[in-house]
């Protein structure tokens, strides 16, 4: 099985600042990575699919990158509606999701 | 509009059973895959299970593997959870998710807003 790690747990922000989340495969993946975010009480929503793919309607300030083992999603300037939980997820064999960076205010 | 409306939580005993169903709308079901992702209070995703869109690829997580069946219903749009031999672990809020392809991969572009099983005595 191919486990999923996130650094870090959680993060503390402010408006403006660049985020930046590590997601990191126990086995390469190819690119098969996609992004959510999930606000409290609410659903998780896709953010990124493919590694680096934007999906339609999410703000350009997101982004994903990388490949094989390691990967990131960053926020060029954080907004107030972006403090919420993150996830990874692979689907390259079955699907894992990681356990989470929230990202809170500093 | 895409629409995943969940169903059939509620408080069980362990070692008991519970059926969970997912109505969906909005989109030709028979063309994608569909997924069971839960969330234990307070907890991180966990993917359950995963059916392609002709029910010929199946997956499961170790975790219930043996004792969770899903299934659907092309003709009723529709997706379900059959959950036996209940434990304490199980206890968790259940989403449905619906796969951006036919087969058994690919990212989950729409969520419903879940069901909640409680497995307590």
């Amino acid at each position: 099985d191919i486990q999923m790690t996130q650094s870090p747990s959680t993060l503390s922000a402010s408006i403006g600042d660049r985020v930046t989340i590590t997601c990191r495969a126990s086995q390469s993946i190819s690119n098969w990575l996609a992004w959510y975010q999930q606000k409290p009480g609410k659903a998780p929503n896709l953010l990124i699919s493919k590694a680096s793919t934007l999906e339609s309607g999410v703000p350009s300030r997101f982004s994903g990158s990388g490949s094989g083992t390691e990967f990131t999603l960053t926020i060029s300037s954080l907004q107030p509606d972006d403090f919420a939980t993150y996830y990874c997820q692979q689907y390259n064999s079955l699907f894992t999701f990681g356990p989470g960076t929230k990202v809170d205010i500093k | 509009e895409v629409q995943l409306v969940e169903s059939g939580g509620g408080l069980v005993q362990p070692g008991r059973s519970l059926r969970l169903s997912c109505a969906a709308s909005g989109f030709i079901f028979d063309d994608y895959g569909m997924h069971w992702v839960r969330q234990a209070p307070g907890k991180g995703l966990e993917w359950v299970s995963g059916i392609s869109w002709n029910s010929g690829s199946i997956g499961y997580a170790d975790s219930v593997k043996g004792r969770f069946t899903i299934s659907r219903d092309n003709a009723k749009n529709s997706l379900y959870l059959q959950m036996h031999s209940l434990r304490a672990e199980d206890t968790a809020l259940y989403y449905c998710a619906k796969n951006t392809m036919d087969i058994l991969t690919g990212e989950f572009d729409y969520w419903g807003q879940g069901t909640l099983v409680t497995v307590s005595s």
